[in-house]
């Protein structure tokens, strides 16, 4: 079975500071990840995703995510936190071939950027 | 842009009814999907379908049931709401392993 860890709750970083927002995954065979992101009282948005190809995917708003096969990590990341990316943030796996489509989130993480 | 809508943003039902959540998306996908969220435990499946008239119970499905009778239209139904269904409902539409979701429906079960 296929399942995401998301270790930490909640990531606390000042404004113009790198933040980085941490999930490892299990799967059978190669992974599809994808990173998605909910502000309060909304629906969640897709950020961006790794099928295949380079590990360093470029998403929405700034954000990026390293694919690191040996570490079975998909780690979200964005170079100068702003106010307004403090959300919730999820990660999430499928596997990309065979097995069920359906992907299997974590339990998100907090993120809270301060002034 | 693909367009995923909900029937409600905020509905309060009471303990017993029988409580309708619609979902309609806008971009002829396959397949659909119903997640409860909850502070802590992250989203849940409860339901999907891969096509009309068809589905597949997810992790959580007691106490819910689903209508898929058109392509664009999922139906979500409580046939007798608890309070422990107050949740968060997601709905999310999506091809190619990928999921656009609803902005969600915030129940209350008094």
């Amino acid at each position: 079975a296929q399942s995401v860890a998301q270790p930490e709750d909640q990531v606390n970083v000042a404004e113009g500071n790198p933040l980085t927002v941490k999930c490892t995954y299990s799967v059978s065979g190669n992974p599809y990840l994808f990173w998605y992101v909910q502000y309060p009282n909304r629906g969640l948005q897709f950020l961006l995703k790794y099928i295949t190809g380079d590990n360093l995917v470029k998403g929405s708003y700034g954000f990026e995510a390293e694919f690191n096969k040996s570490q079975t990590s998909f780690h979200l990341k964005k170079p100068s936190a702003l106010v307004s990316d403090s959300a919730l943030y999820f990660c999430a796996v499928s596997p990309a071939s065979g097995g069920s489509y359906i992907p299997t989130f974590g339990r998100g993480t907090s993120l809270i950027v301060h002034p | 842009d693909v367009k995923v809508t909900q029937s409600s943003r905020y509905l309060v039902k009471r303990t017993g009814e029988k409580v309708f959540l619609e979902c309609v998306q806008d971009m002829d996908h396959e397949n659909m999907f119903w997640y409860r969220q909850d502070p802590g435990l992250g989203l849940r499946l409860i339901y999907f379908s891969y096509d009309v008239k068809m589905k597949e119970k997810g992790d959580i499905p007691e106490g819910y049931s689903v209508s898929r009778e058109k392509k664009e239209r999922f139906s979500l139904i409580l046939e007798s709401a608890s309070t422990n269904q107050t949740s968060m409902y997601l709905c999310a539409s999506g091809q190619f392993k990928e999921q656009y979701f609803g902005p969600g429906t915030r129940l209350t079960v008094t």
